[in-house]
């Protein structure tokens, strides 16, 4: 079945820094990424929609100059946490969806626990 | 946009009983609707979907209803097992051309007595 493979799993970093998270379709070509976020015990809340070779779509509340998104191929999109706080701690997940494929499951890559100091 | 309500937040159930989630919805554009599992610092993992077209479906001790007068649906797990403790998600999406994510309801932990 389709893989989304992200990178890295966890990471700790201290306040001020950047943090890059990948996210990869491994066996499908991805026009369309999602960036989800999950703060322990609660539900997964979008965060924004990476579009191949165009800007990103956030949701509303999250800040675009924080939360940098590429989505440079069809198979990668890059979620970048600028001058992380520890607020921003959290698990973050991206999830995929093939292309063509109108309302086909989303695959979830395996998250990333960000943790700032 | 879409507003997803999951209830209960927390249920508890003995082995072999069975095991009833629910949800509504608000967006009446919302066409797919899936199911998650999500075991402790996992990832997300689909046990089921439907699609608005349907109004039940099954698989194994798994199905899922779905009422789109009423907006809402439901998960049911007969003959719950111990493996089946987990959080679960219930999700909507308008799905508009693929490019909709999804909205998620806050989850139920289901914990499974023995």
């Amino acid at each position: 079945g389709a893989v989304v493979s992200q990178h890295p799993s966890w990471v700790i970093c201290k306040s001020g820094t950047s943090v890059k998270i990948e996210c990869r379709s491994l066996d499908f070509q991805a026009t369309t990424m999602f960036w989800y976020r999950q703060f322990p015990k609660q539900s997964l809340m979008l965060m924004a929609t990476s579009n191949e070779g165009s800007k990103a779509t956030y949701e509303q509340g999250v800040e675009k100059d924080k939360f940098l998104i590429n989505h440079a191929s069809l198979t990668l999109s890059t979620l970048t946490v600028t001058s992380a706080h520890p607020e921003d701690s959290s698990f973050y997940i991206c999830s995929a969806r093939g292309t063509g494929a109108v309302n086909s499951p989303l695959h979830f890559g395996n998250g990333t626990r960000l943790t700032v100091t | 946009g879409e507003n997803v309500e999951q209830h209960p937040s927390t249920l508890s159930v003995q082995e072999g009983d069975s095991a009833v989630i629910k949800c509504t919805y608000s967006d009446s554009a919302s066409n797919y609707f899936p199911w998650y599992k999500q075991e402790l610092g996992k990832r997300p993992q689909l046990i089921i979907d439907i699609r608005s077209n349907v109004g039940e479906k099954k698989d194994q001790r798994i199905a899922v209803t779905l009422n789109k007068t009423a907006k809402h649906f439901s998960l049911h797990i007969t003959e719950t097992q111990p493996e089946d403790s987990a959080v679960y998600f219930c999700a909507a999406t308008p799905g508009r051309g693929g490019a909709d994510g999804l909205t998620f309801g806050k989850g139920t932990h289901l914990i499974i007595q023995p």
